[in-house]
C-alpha cells in the first residue's frame, strides 16, 4: 500500500527566499506525482503533475522533481511571496488500471512573512 | 466554466440521519472522485467513477454509497450518518485516469463541511 509523507508539517520563511518542500513515497511503482495547493477553507488547486517517465515539471516560479528510485519528490518555489502562503499537498497516483487513484500526504503548511 | 461545484457547502446531521452530497462538473470529464479530508490523515479516496453508470470503491468506502446517473454529476450518499463521518468532503474530476498530464490532472471542488452530532 502506497504511503506518502511530507516533512516538515509547517514552514515559515521570509519573503524572497527560495524554498524546497519534500515529499516521499513508499511504492516506486508510482504512476504520477501531483502537487496541489490548498488555501484555508478552500478546495485543492493543481500546481504540477509529473508522469512516472518524467524527471521534472516547471510552471512559473515552481519546479517539481521526481526520483522514483529514491521515492522522493520535491517542490521548489523561487522568490517566495506572501501570496504563496498555503498548504501544499503531494499525491502519488497509483498504477491500478484505468483510474489514477491518488494517495495524499498530510501536507506542508507554508507561511511567507514580510 | 464553473469547474467542479459541490452542494451543500455546510451541513449538520444527527446520528442516523441520511443525506446526499451533490458534485457537478461542466468540463465533460469522464472520471469523478469523492475524497474525505480529516486532520492529520490527509485526503482519502472514498469512491470513484470512470464513466456514466459506473462506480468503484476507494480506500474508505464503508458507510457511503455513490451514483453516477449522468456524466456531469456524482452523488455521495450517507444512509445512516455516524459521528466518525464528520469530515470535509471533496469531489474531483479528471478527463481520464491515465495517459498524459492533461488527462490525469484532477480538478477539485470547494468542499462540503459535514458535522454529525
Amino acid at each position: 500500500k502506497q504511503e506518502v509523507t511530507q516533512i516538515p508539517a509547517a514552514l515559515s520563511v521570509p519573503e524572497g527566499e527560495n524554498l524546497v518542500l519534500n515529499c516521499s513515497f513508499t511504492d516506486s511503482a508510482i504512476y504520477n506525482l501531483q502537487w496541489f495547493r490548498q488555501d484555508p477553507g478552500k478546495g485543492l488547486t493543481s500546481l504540477l503533475l509529473i508522469q512516472s517517465s518524467q524527471r521534472e515539471q516547471t510552471s512559473g516560479r515552481l519546479n517539481a522533481s521526481l526520483d522514483k528510485s529514491s521515492g522522493r519528490s520535491t517542490l521548489y518555489i523561487a522568490a517566495s511571496q506572501p501570496g504563496d502562503s498555503a498548504t501544499y499537498l503531494c499525491a502519488g497516483g497509483g498504477n491500478t488500471g484505468t483510474a489514477s487513484k491518488l494517495t495524499f500526504g498530510t501536507g506542508t503548511r507554508l507561511q511567507v512573512t514580510l | 466554466n464553473a469547474g467542479v461545484t459541490q452542494t451543500p457547502k455546510f451541513r449538520v446531521l444527527k446520528t442516523g440521519q441520511s443525506m446526499t452530497l451533490l458534485c457537478a462538473q461542466d468540463m465533460n470529464h469522464e472520471y469523478m472522485y469523492w475524497y474525505r479530508q480529516d486532520p492529520g490523515m490527509g485526503l482519502r479516496l472514498i469512491h470513484y467513477s470512470v464513466g456514466e453508470g459506473t462506480t468503484a470503491k476507494g480506500e474508505v468506502p464503508d458507510g457511503y454509497n455513490v451514483s453516477r446517473l449522468k456524466k456531469q454529476n456524482f452523488l455521495l450518499g450517507l444512509e445512516s450518518a455516524a459521528p466518525s463521518q464528520t469530515s470535509v468532503y471533496f469531489c474531483a474530476s479528471s478527463q481520464r485516469g491515465r495517459g498524459s498530464i492533461s488527462t490525469d490532472t484532477q480538478y477539485f471542488g470547494p468542499g462540503t463541511r459535514l458535522t454529525v452530532l
